[in-house]
């Protein structure tokens, strides 16, 4: 699996869009960016993946960089509920995920 | 769909003791994976089981071991508990061994070694 850097904090405000970006500058070109988060307590929760192409689902949108070495995981009006630990991984499969350190999201009023 | 379940929620134990956790899959997967979270740390990968084996492993020592039965649940079992063991273990489970799109992750157990 590639190594992937993430900033370990980013504040935004309710009501705004969270960008979180995360480098992966040695990915493989079968490897997926996927992403997770972990709100306080709980499990992980997939979020969104993609390979080269941006995608969007009712939770986020995903920009992958043409070259793919980074992409931004973005949620479009961020909740309260969005605070948590954002991951970013990238893998071939998910039998066996990677997990870095993250970033920490803090959604304020 | 009750999801990924796991009991139980908190666990104590001392250390030297032996603890077994256990996990119940989403309805439909057949591959279960757990994993280790110390405070402050991303989830690490401790092994799979699939069709009731072992079928790849992280850089655990041997004190963990796990089971998994014909439902598909499963157990971890951690022998000679250590202080440095305390965390909060994760199941996941998918609906093939290579993890499908997405792992399911049940909301953990809490296991403090005083």
């Amino acid at each position: 699996d590639a190594k992937t850097t993430q900033p370990p904090s980013m504040d935004c405000a309710e009501g705004r869009a969270a960008n979180l970006p995360c480098n992966h500058s040695t990915i493989s070109g079968n490897e997926y960016v996927y992403w997770y988060r972990q709100i306080h307590s709980q499990g992980p929760q997939y979020i969104i993946h993609g390979l080269k192409n941006n995608e969007t689902n009712e939770m986020a949108s995903l920009i992958i960089t043409e070259d793919r070495k980074s992409s931004t995981l973005i949620l479009p009006h961020a909740t309260l509920r969005d605070t948590a630990v954002y991951y970013c991984i990238a893998t071939l499969n998910t039998d066996k995920l990677i997990f870095g350190t993250g970033t920490r999201l803090q959604v304020f009023p | 769909d009750a999801g990924v379940t796991q009991s139980p929620t908190h666990l104590i134990k001392t250390r030297g003791q032996q603890v077994t956790l256990r996990c119940s899959p989403k309805s439909g997967h057949d591959t279960v994976s757990w994993y280790q979270q110390a405070l402050g740390q991303g989830p690490q990968f401790i092994f799979q089981y699939y069709e009731e084996e072992e079928r790849q492993r992280g850089n655990f020592p041997d004190r963990f071991s796990g089971h998994q039965f014909p439902n598909y649940s499963s157990e971890l079992n951690v022998n000679a508990l250590l202080l440095g063991d305390s965390a909060l273990y994760l199941c996941a489970s998918s609906p093939d061994p290579f993890g499908g799109p997405e792992a399911f992750f049940g909301q953990g157990t809490r296991l403090t070694v005083v």
